[in-house]
């Protein structure tokens, strides 16, 4: 089954820089969709920026982007200019061809004023 | 508003009760699911349904029950409640799959004592 798997637990960020998040994940398919989402305090998961496998350009929402590397399946987000507003759980997700998103454990995102 | 509809968002249970966490859409999505989210474990799938009348088992479907009779509402079962289904349950709606990410509904806090 895939796997994902978010290496950072938490990090922090000093409001308006940049941060990455880290994401890996272990698949054998060569067509699936990444996802990243968003859990901020009100439980509420928000879908922030979506990739499709298929498609060597990365994505971006924003001040949202990530850097898709297929051969490391590696899937990481960038946050520019971060806000207040982007503080909260960051989960990254896979949906391939057997019907179940896989999420990873998560990245609890801090932003300091 | 269009959206997933939960209830109820909060619910404590003694141990060997039984309930039903409810869920309705009204974007006339097909695939619906349930999804348990413990900490740092992410969120694992329970149970989903591709249709009205068709459901299948997710990760970890051990103690729960569905059935899918309408497009509309997707309720998740406990059947005999134990200390270790205290989780926060959502459940989730998509056109078709997951390809395009899910609609979450708000999430439902429950805990079993």
């Amino acid at each position: 089954a895939q796997t994902v798997t978010q290496s950072q637990p938490e990090m922090s960020v000093q409001e308006a820089e940049t941060v990455t998040l880290s994401c890996t994940y272990d698949t054998s398919e060569s067509d699936y969709y990444l996802f990243w989402y968003k859990q901020p305090p009100s439980r509420q998961m928000i879908l922030v920026i979506r990739q499709e496998a298929y498609k060597q350009q990365n994505a971006t929402e924003n001040r949202f982007s990530v850097n898709f590397q297929k051969a490391a399946k590696s899937f990481s987000l960038k946050i520019s200019d971060s806000q207040l507003g982007d503080a909260a759980m960051y989960f990254c997700a896979y949906w391939g061809n057997n019907n179940d998103m896989r999420f990873g454990a998560g990245t609890r995102l801090t932003v300091k004023p | 508003n269009a959206g997933v509809t939960q209830t109820p968002k909060f619910q404590v249970l003694k141990t060997g009760q039984s309930m039903t966490l409810q869920c309705a859409q009204d974007m006339n999505h097909e695939y619906m699911s349930w999804y348990r989210q413990d900490p740092g474990m992410g969120l694992r799938l329970i149970h989903y349904s591709v249709g009205a009348g068709i459901t299948d088992q997710g990760e970890v479907p051990n103690g729960y029950n569905v059935s899918r009779s309408t497009t509309e509402d997707f309720p998740l079962r406990l059947l005999s409640a134990a200390p270790s289904q205290t989780s926060v349950y959502f459940c989730a709606s998509s056109y078709s799959g997951g390809s395009y990410g899910y609609t979450f509904g708000s999430g439902t806090r429950l805990t079993v004592v």
